[in-house]
Order: C-alpha cells, then structure tokens, then sequence
C-alpha cells in the first residue's frame, strides 16, 4: 500500500513565525503536491513537484514556499504564518498522470 | 465556466437505495478520471478510476464515462450510512498533469 506521512496531525503556531510542514511518501513517486482545504472552497492546489529540487507553483502560492532535497520528501514552507493560513493541509503524491495519493492532512491553527 | 464541476450536494438518500453523484468537466481531451471520497475530517481516499468510454463496476460501486458528453459519474448500489461522506471527482489536467478537482458533492445515508 502506498503510504504517505505528513509529520504533524495538529498543529499550533504564532503569527510571525516559520512553520515546516513535512511530507515523506514510501513509493518511489516523481510527483507531490501541496494543497489545503477550506470549507466551501474544496481542495486548493498550493505548489506541486514532478521531481527533485523541481518545483511549480499551483492556485494559491502566495505566502508559502516548498523544498524537495530528496525525492521521497515534499516540505512546506509557511515564511511568516499569518491567522489566514489556518487550515487543513494535505500532501498528496503519485506516478506521472496516475491518481494522487493523500496523507492523513495536518490541521493547522496560526493564533 | 469551472473546469470540474459537481453539485455540492447535499444528496439525501435512504438505505439501501441507489446513490447517484455526476461530475462534468470541460478539457475535451481528458483521458483520466477518478472519485474520492473523503469522511469529515479524514483526507480524500481513492475508491475508482475510469479511463475509457462505458461502465466500470467494483463491488457496490459503478463509476460510468462519457466522453462526448464531457460527463462521469458515480452509482452507489445498496447504499448503507457508512457511504455517507463527500465524494469528490478529479480529472487529469493536460497542463502538466495536475488533478482538477471539483467542489464535491455531501452524501447523506439515512438509516
């Protein structure tokens, strides 16, 4: 089974800060993705990699930053968390034009 | 006009009875079709994939393409409370591959 962790299921941060979301999938993917989820605004691709140290902006980009060093791990990057990145984020991977595959998604809460 | 669009529901049926969830799209030249489902505070977990023209059924479920009609949907046989969730729909983008998802539609199994 594929298997996609995210390291933190909830999460608690000031505004202001630096916040690392980390994702590590077991599959040998090319690619990951970030996205979050709102309700009533549905899944929101955030930045999406098809490989190493490769990486693409998707809808909303502005206010995060990602880094794929290694191919199994996707990191988020939020530089100066702000109340309106409060949210549930989640990783996704798969092969080139396969279905994505989710992680369990990390509920954060900028206070 | 969205590029994957469903309704959001919420879709009310009782046990037992057939559930019926449609998706439309509007990239012509799609090729790759799957459905979500995804449990109230869970992540988005694959339960069918659909590339061709026709009917693919696995256990209850029946997902059925169209490509003239730029058209997919989801049939849920012998629905029971446990199908209630939202399912999302979500098409392989031509532009690098991505996932469009739609909105989701909210499935409520009443006992």
């Amino acid at each position: 089974d594929v298997k996609v962790t995210q390291s933190s299921r909830y999460l608690v941060k000031r505004t202001g800060e630096k916040v690392f979301l980390e994702c590590v999938q077991d599959m040998d993917h090319e690619n990951m993705f970030w996205y979050r989820q709102d309700p009533g605004l549905g899944l929101r691709l955030i930045y999406f990699s098809y490989d190493v140290k490769m990486k693409e902006k998707g809808d909303i980009p502005e206010g995060y930053s990602v880094s794929r060093e290694k191919k199994e791990r996707f990191s988020l990057i939020l530089e100066s968390a702000s109340t309106n990145q409060t949210s549930m984020y989640l990783c996704a991977s798969s092969f080139p034009n396969q279905p994505q595959h989710f992680g369990d998604g990390t509920r954060l809460s900028i206070l | 006009q969205k590029e994957v669009e469903q309704n959001s529901g919420p879709l009310s049926v009782p046990e037992g009875a057939i559930a019926s969830l449609n998706c439309t799209y509007s990239d012509r030249v799609s090729q790759s079709f799957f459905w979500y489902r995804q449990y109230s505070g869970k992540s988005p977990e694959l339960i069918m994939s659909i590339y061709s023209n026709g009917d693919k059924e696995d256990g209850r479920f029946t997902a059925q393409l169209n490509k003239a009609s730029q058209y997919v949907s989801l049939l849920i046989r012998d629905s029971q409370p446990s199908d209630s969730a939202t399912y999302l729909c979500a098409v392989i983008s031509n532009q690098g591959g991505k996932l469009i998802f739609g909105q989701g539609t909210e499935l409520s199994v009443k006992p």
